[in-house]
């Protein structure tokens, strides 16, 4: 069965510092994407980057990295710069095999991010 | 603006009371879903649609019901409620494409049950 681990319930990191937020997935399939989304204390979700399986290069979306090591099933989420702003919870999803054509989300647990002033 | 409504926003109920949650979007999207939110667990799928008339079962369906008569909605039915389901709702919806499926979540709904 498909499954997200995020191991980190929370994490700190001091203002205009680097953090790594880690995610490891479990997929059988071949093709398949990897998302992350943050969810602010307001509790909206905000879409911030996406890598698919098959892209050679990790994303990047602004402040916003993925470091993608496919053969670790890993897909970490790197925020340069931390901004007071970027406290929140963090949520790595992982979308079913494309060919099944559901389009399901599956979501790991959080990881609660706090800058630090 | 464009996106995914859930209504209501915030609801209270008491055990065994029924509730429909709703679920609208305008992006003529065709794939719909509910998802709740617990401390600790993530985001778990209830029910997805993928596409109008059609609905199926995800990782958490007990205690609920889906309906999606339009494809612009999407409701999730609790026939008796039970503490177990206080939670946070979201409902999303996404478009067939290569690649990347985009999603838009709607804001949630925050129920209680007492």
């Amino acid at each position: 069965a498909q499954k997200i681990t995020q191991t980190q319930p929370g994490m700190f990191v001091q203002e205009k510092e680097a953090v790594t937020l880690d995610c490891t997935y479990d997929t059988s399939d071949q093709s398949y994407g990897l998302f992350w989304y943050k969810q602010p204390s307001s509790g909206e979700m905000i879409f911030l980057i996406y890598q698919g399986s098959y892209d050679e290069q990790n994303a990047t979306e602004g402040r916003y990295s993925l470091n993608f090591q496919k053969a670790r099933k890993s897909a970490n989420l790197v925020i340069s710069a931390s901004q007071l702003g970027d406290s929140a919870m963090y949520f790595c999803a992982m979308r079913e095999k494309y060919s099944g054509n559901t389009g399901k989300l599956i979501f790991g647990q959080g990881t609660t991010l706090q800058v630090k002033p | 603006n464009a996106g995914v409504t859930q209504t209501p926003k915030f609801r209270v109920l008491k055990t065994g009371q029924s509730m429909t949650l709703l679920c609208a979007q305008d992006m003529n999207h065709e794939y719909m879903y509910w998802y709740r939110q617990d401390p600790g667990m993530g985001l778990r799928l209830i029910h997805y649609s993928v596409g109008e008339g059609t609905t199926a079962k995800g990782e958490v369906p007990d205690g609920y019901n889906v309906s999606r008569l339009k494809k612009q909605n999407f409701l999730l039915g609790l026939e008796s409620a039970a503490p177990s389901q206080t939670s946070v709702y979201f409902c999303a919806s996404s478009y067939i494409g290569r690649g990347l499926y985009g999603y838009t979540f709607g804001s949630g709904t925050r129920l209680t049950v007492v």
